[in-house]
């Protein structure tokens, strides 16, 4: 079965550094994703890894660990536009291809 | 990348009736993923539409409840039939290509009264 793990909410101050983390335990593995879903919209694509390591896109970074089931998803300089629910999604690589399992999302709220 | 239209955005239905929600791809595509969002959840998936061959439905969700059409590789529909007010809540339809990202229709918000 599949099995991903993120905090439900969390809280920073704009300006700050935020870490989003998500755990996983699938029967096969193709891929992470993160996605930002702002309330009543639909997910929006952020980041995609798929080998171990650090991805750098802008402001959002994200990391694997495929041995560890481990990813984050580092927020900088956060901005009030930021608070959302951030998603973590894995791409099985089982009977159905492109099947994504997703996370319970973690709503980040960003005060001023 | 792909751009999908879904509608309609957002219904308030009847307890008891059906409502057919729409996803329209602009380029053809393999698969399209149905997933419903209830709120405070995340995404759950219904099922996988593929052309050609009957959908392929996940645990919990039947194909008389939810039943889904896909006539070709750019446009595909799902029904929510014979609704309950347990049935509230966000539907999306997705796309994929092979080991790339996902991209999702505007969703349709769905109110059972």
């Amino acid at each position: 079965g599949q099995n991903i793990d993120q905090p439900t909410e969390m809280t920073a101050t704009e300006g700050a550094i935020v870490q989003i983390n998500c755990t996983y335990q699938t029967s096969g593995f193709n891929g992470l994703f993160w996605y930002q879903q702002h309330a009543g919209e639909a997910p929006t694509f952020l980041s995609y890894n798929v080998l171990d390591g650090l991805e750098e896109k802008g402001r959002f970074s994200s990391f694997l660990s495929r041995s560890k089931g481990y990813s984050y998803l580092l927020l900088k300089e956060l901005q009030m536009k930021d608070s959302a629910s951030y998603l973590c999604a894995v791409l099985d690589r089982g009977s159905t291809l492109g099947r994504l399992y997703f996370g319970r999302g973690t709503q980040l709220t960003v005060w001023p | 990348s792909a751009v999908i239209s879904q509608k309609p955005s957002r219904d308030i239905c009847q307890r008891g009736t059906s409502l057919t929600i729409q996803c329209q791809v602009d380029s053809q595509v393999t698969m399209m993923f149905w997933y419903r969002q209830q709120p405070g959840q995340s995404l759950t998936l219904i099922a996988t539409a593929n052309q050609g061959s009957e959908a392929t439905y996940e645990s919990g969700f039947v194909i008389d409840k939810f039943p889904i059409s896909r006539p070709n590789l750019t446009f595909s529909t799902l029904t929510v039939s014979n609704m309950s007010p347990e049935d509230s809540s966000i539907y999306l339809c997705s796309v994929q290509a092979q080991n790339t990202e996902a991209f999702f229709g505007q969703g349709t918000r769905l109110t059972v009264v």
